[in-house]
């Protein structure tokens, strides 16, 4: 049963560290999502591949946060330094589209961080 | 105006009940209309795709009306299953899926 990988499942953190979380998708999507989801925000869109190439992350905090995709079969997003305001669960998807984001986007499970 | 507005709730109902829900876009560009629901502490998950003619996905209708810039998700006979955050969620061509905050159903017995 294909399914996006996603972690860590939870990470607890201090402010000002380092935070790497990771996801597989898919095998053959090719389209690759991360969001960010907080009770005040919602789902908030971060940062969005296609063909491993980054097409929007506009939504993303330049100055801390980066996102990258070093093969088709893995993606990271990365804080440094970690802030408290950072605090959410993140989650990866992937879909199979290749015209952007329509259709379904199958989401991992999340990675759920806080940061003290 | 926010691109997507959804009524938060939460919209509690007994089991057999008939609910509704709405939500509003502004960007008269969207081109494609899904809801998504979410259980708790768990991951978004594809229910419905929105057709302009509207669709129906046994106790689930879904409708879209451009000129007024809404869609709609009607259910049928609620289930204790049906608990659930309902997100309402578009996009243009070429761009990301947009979500919006979610409305909450409790369906009671």
């Amino acid at each position: 049963d294909a399914r996006v990988t996603q972690t860590p499942r939870h990470k607890v953190t201090e402010m000002g560290q380092e935070v790497t979380m990771r996801c597989q998708p898919i095998l053959g999507h090719n389209t690759v999502f991360w969001y960010r989801q907080t009770m005040m925000q919602g789902l908030e869109l971060l940062a969005y591949f296609r063909n491993r190439a980054p097409l929007d992350d506009s939504g993303m905090p330049k100055d801390r946060f980066s996102a990258e995709m070093p093969d088709a079969t893995l993606a990271t997003l990365k804080i440094q330094p970690s802030e408290p305001r950072d605090s959410a669960v993140y989650f990866c998807a992937s879909g199979p589209g290749d015209r952007g984001g329509t259709g379904e986007l199958f989401f991992g499970e999340g990675s759920r961080l806080t940061v003290l | 105006r926010k691109e997507v507005e959804q009524d938060p709730g939460p919209f509690n109902v007994p089991e057999g009940a008939t609910v509704a829900f709405n939500c509003t876009y502004s960007n008269s560009a969207s081109q494609s209309f899904f809801w998504y629901r979410q259980d708790c502490r768990k991951e978004p998950k594809l229910l419905m795709s929105v057709y302009s003619s509207g669709n129906e996905d046994g106790r689930f209708t879904a409708q879209l009306n451009r000129a007024s810039q809404y869609i709609s998700l009607l259910i049928r006979d609620s289930k204790l299953s049906d608990s659930a955050t309902y997100l309402c969620v578009f996009n243009q061509a070429g761009t990301a899926l947009i979500f919006g905050k979610g409305t909450t159903l409790s369906v009671s017995s």
